[in-house]
C-alpha cells in the first residue's frame, strides 16, 4: 500500500484477554516504531525495530507488552492478559532509515479494554 | 536526556488571525527537531522539520518554525489561521548525535480557530 497500515482500527475486548496488533510499513522502510497515545496525553514511545532487530524496548510498560518484526516488514504489537489501563490508541510509524527522515504514521489502531 | 515541552494545552485564535504555537526542548547537542499534526481520526502527518540546516523551516499548509538555539526553541507560526488548521499539534525532538534516534513527542497543543 501506499501508506502504513494499522488493524484492526478499532479493537474492543474483556480485561484479560489477549490482544494482537498488526502494523504494515511502508514497503522499503528500515526503521518501525510504536507510540501510544492516551486520552489527553501526548504520544508514547513503546518500542522501536531497525530491520528485524529492537534495539531499543524501553519504552514497553510491562513484561505483558511484546513485539515482533518479521521479514523485515509487518510488525505485531502484542498485549497479554489486557487492563483497562491499557486502553488507548496505538500508532505505528515507519521511516525509510532513521527519524532523521521522514516517519509516516498509521492511523492507528483504538483500543478498549472493558 | 532530551525532553519536550510545549506551552499550552490548547490555543484559540479567530480565522485570519496569527497562529503561535510553543515548543521548548531541552538536549545535549544540537537536535533533529519535528512538528507533526494530527487531524481528527487520522494518524500524524509532518509538517517539517529542522536538521541542522537553515534555522528558519518553512513546511506545509503556510506553516513555518524557527530553530533558536539560544532559546531552545522550535515555535511553529503561521501567518494567517484558516479553519482548517484546527487539529492536534505535536513537537518532537531527537537527538542522534546523542544516541538517541527514538524522536520524544511533547503532550501537544489542540489548535482551536474560531469563525
Amino acid at each position: 500500500g501506499a501508506g502504513v497500515s494499522q488493524s484492526p482500527s478499532n479493537k474492543v475486548t474483556e480485561k484479560g484477554k489477549d490482544v494482537e496488533l498488526r502494523c504494515d510499513p511502508i514497503s522499503g522502510h528500515t526503521a518501525l516504531y510504536w507510540y501510544r497515545q492516551s486520552l489527553g496525553q501526548g504520544l508514547e514511545f513503546l518500542i522501536y525495530f531497525q530491520g528485524n532487530s529492537a534495539p531499543d524496548k524501553s519504552g514497553l510498560p510491562s513484561d505483558r507488552f511484546s513485539a515482533e518484526r518479521t521479514g523485515g516488514s509487518v510488525s505485531t504489537l502484542t498485549i497479554q492478559r489486557t487492563q483497562q489501563e491499557d486502553s488507548a490508541v496505538y500508532l505505528c510509524a515507519s521511516s525509510f532509515q532513521g527519524f532523521e527522515t521522514e516517519a509516516f504514521f498509521g492511523q492507528g489502531t483504538r483500543l478498549t479494554v472493558v | 536526556a532530551q525532553s519536550v515541552t510545549q506551552l499550552g494545552s490548547h490555543v484559540s485564535v479567530s480565522e485570519g488571525a496569527l497562529v503561535l504555537l510553543r515548543c521548548n526542548y531541552s538536549s545535549s547537542v544540537p537536535p533533529y527537531l519535528f512538528w507533526y499534526v494530527q487531524y481528527p481520526n487520522q494518524g500524524l502527518q509532518l509538517l517539517l522539520k529542522y536538521t541542522s540546516a537553515a534555522t528558519l523551516v518553512k513546511g506545509i499548509n503556510g506553516f513555518e518554525a524557527e530553530f533558536k538555539k539560544s532559546e531552545t526553541s522550535f515555535h511553529l507560526t503561521k501567518p494567517s489561521a484558516h479553519m482548517s488548521d484546527a487539529a492536534e499539534y505535536f513537537c518532537a525532538v531527537s537527538d542522534p548525535a546523542g544516541g538517541s534516534y527514538i524522536p520524544t513527542f511533547g503532550r501537544g497543543t489542540s489548535l482551536i480557530v474560531h469563525p
